[in-house]
């Protein structure tokens, strides 16, 4: 499986502000994909990253409040903007590569707390 | 993605066989049943997955039902570790942009 890491792992942010979320995979993937996961509820998808193209956002995700980058097979940011303390939430970064089909990774999560 | 029914929390003594049920009434023919699970603060790390034969890994042990409407995970040997979040998801093998869709799963608490 592939190993990822998020940086950085926790924040406290200012609401208003923004935060950029980095993720970096130890090897080529086809997908990435990003994640959110309020206190105490299950994950929710918010896009995939494609490589060198706008990302693909699922229902209720905005590219304007979730700005995404995948500049390479390897690596992608996700930025959370104009913080509220509703985004008060982890952030995971997921990796999956087609073909072997068998699993998705997920990276450590990025715990952000908006005051 | 068919949905799946999950019971909310389950306890287990340290030492025994946790057993983590999972319905998937309206699976489809080409559709895999994952497991997942999550422990306090992490990310999700997968377990193993079937689509209708029994599979072991060194994790876990999946039996599916004949019938595919429904499976369970075995953990023949809890341990403290074992305790988080259960995720059973079914999705299309190779599912790629989508089809992994976790529900709120099984709290499984390991007791000393």
């Amino acid at each position: 499986s592939a190993v990822i890491s998020q940086k950085p792992s926790r924040d406290i942010c200012q609401r208003g502000t923004s935060l950029t979320i980095q993720c970096q995979v130890d090897s080529q993937v086809t997908m990435m994909f990003w994640y959110r996961q309020q206190p105490g509820q299950s994950l929710t998808l918010i896009a995939t990253a494609n490589q060198g193209s706008e990302a693909t956002y699922e229902s209720g995700f905005v590219i304007d409040k979730f700005p995404i980058s995948r500049p390479n097979l390897t690596f992608s940011t996700l930025t959370v903007s104009n913080l509220s303390p509703e985004d008060s939430s982890i952030y995971l970064c997921s990796v999956e590569t087609l073909g072997q089909g068998t699993t998705r990774d997920f990276g450590p999560g990025t715990r952000l707390t908006v005051t | 993605d068919a949905k799946t029914t999950q019971p909310t929390s389950m306890d287990c003594a340290e030492g025994r066989a946790a057993n983590l049920p999972c319905n998937h009434s309206t699976i489809s023919g080409n559709e895999y049943v994952y497991w997942y699970r999550q422990i306090h603060s992490q990310g999700p790390q997968y377990i193993i997955h079937g689509l209708k034969n029994n599979e072991t890994n060194e994790m876990a042990s999946l039996i599916i039902t004949e019938d595919r409407k429904s499976s369970t995970l075995i953990l023949p040997h809890a341990t403290l570790r074992d305790t988080a979040v259960y995720y059973c998801i079914v999705r299309v093998w190779g599912g790629g942009a989508d089809g992994l869709t976790f529900g709120k799963g099984t709290h499984l608490i390991i007791q000393p």
